[in-house]
């Protein structure tokens, strides 16, 4: 099974600051990579697919990038909005497998 | 809308049984393939099991396997969970997401959840 790996485990910004977020694979997995935003007591919302496509209805201020075995996310300027729980999935093979984790936390 | 909604869980004693449900509606349920995905309290995602289109495909965790079934009925637009010799670790707010059309091994869509909890 493919590990995914991401850090930091958390993370605590401001309104307006840039916030990146790392994701490694054990192994290559080309661009296979998906991220996911879930906010408490809500279900997962899928944000970014092949490393950097933009899922529509997404803010630009969203980005991800990577290849291979390590992967980013940034947020350009955080909003309000923005305050949740992130998390990486490699979409290169079964059985699927996510990421620990990155919570964004207010400062 | 697509739109995804969970039922069945409850409370389960350690080797009993569940079924959950998904309704799903919005979208040609038929043209999707279909996964389980499940969150401990306060944990992370686990990717639990795929159905393909039509059925012919199956895949479980590991953790999982030889206990769950997964299937689906496209005529009733409804996936389903079997969980069997349920176990502590089994505890989980249980997700059914949907396969993206373009790679489907990229979730696009995701139910609200439904909670198994699994104590005597």
């Amino acid at each position: 099974d493919i590990q995914m790996t991401q850090s930091p485990s958390s993370v605590s910004a401001s309104v307006g600051d840039r916030v990146t977020i790392t994701c490694r694979a054990s192994q290559g997995i080309s661009s296979w990579l998906a991220w996911y935003q879930q906010k408490p007591g809500k279900a997962p919302k899928f944000l970014i697919y092949a490393a950097s496509t933009l899922q529509s209805g997404v803010p630009s201020r969203f980005s991800g990038s990577g290849s291979g075995t390590d992967f980013t996310l940034t947020i350009s300027s955080l909003q309000p909005e923005d305050f949740a729980t992130y998390y990486c999935q490699q979409a290169n093979s079964f059985p699927l497998t996510f990421g620990g984790g990155t919570k964004v936390e207010i400062k | 809308e697509v739109q995804l909604v969970e039922s069945g869980g409850g409370l389960a004693q350690p080797g009993g049984s569940l079924r959950l449900s998904c309704a799903a509606s919005g979208f040609t349920f038929s043209s999707y393939t279909m996964n389980w995905v499940r969150q401990a309290p306060g944990k992370g995602l686990e990717w639990v099991s795929y159905i393909s289109h039509s059925s012919e495909n199956t895949i479980y965790a590991d953790s999982v396997k030889g206990r769950f079934t997964i299937s689906r009925d496209n005529a009733k637009n409804s996936l389903y969970l079997q969980m069997n010799t349920l176990r502590a670790e089994d505890t989980a707010v249980y997700y059914c997401a949907r396969g993206a059309a373009e790679r489907w091994e990229v979730l696009d869509y995701w139910g609200q959840g439904t909670l198994v909890t699994v104590s005597s």
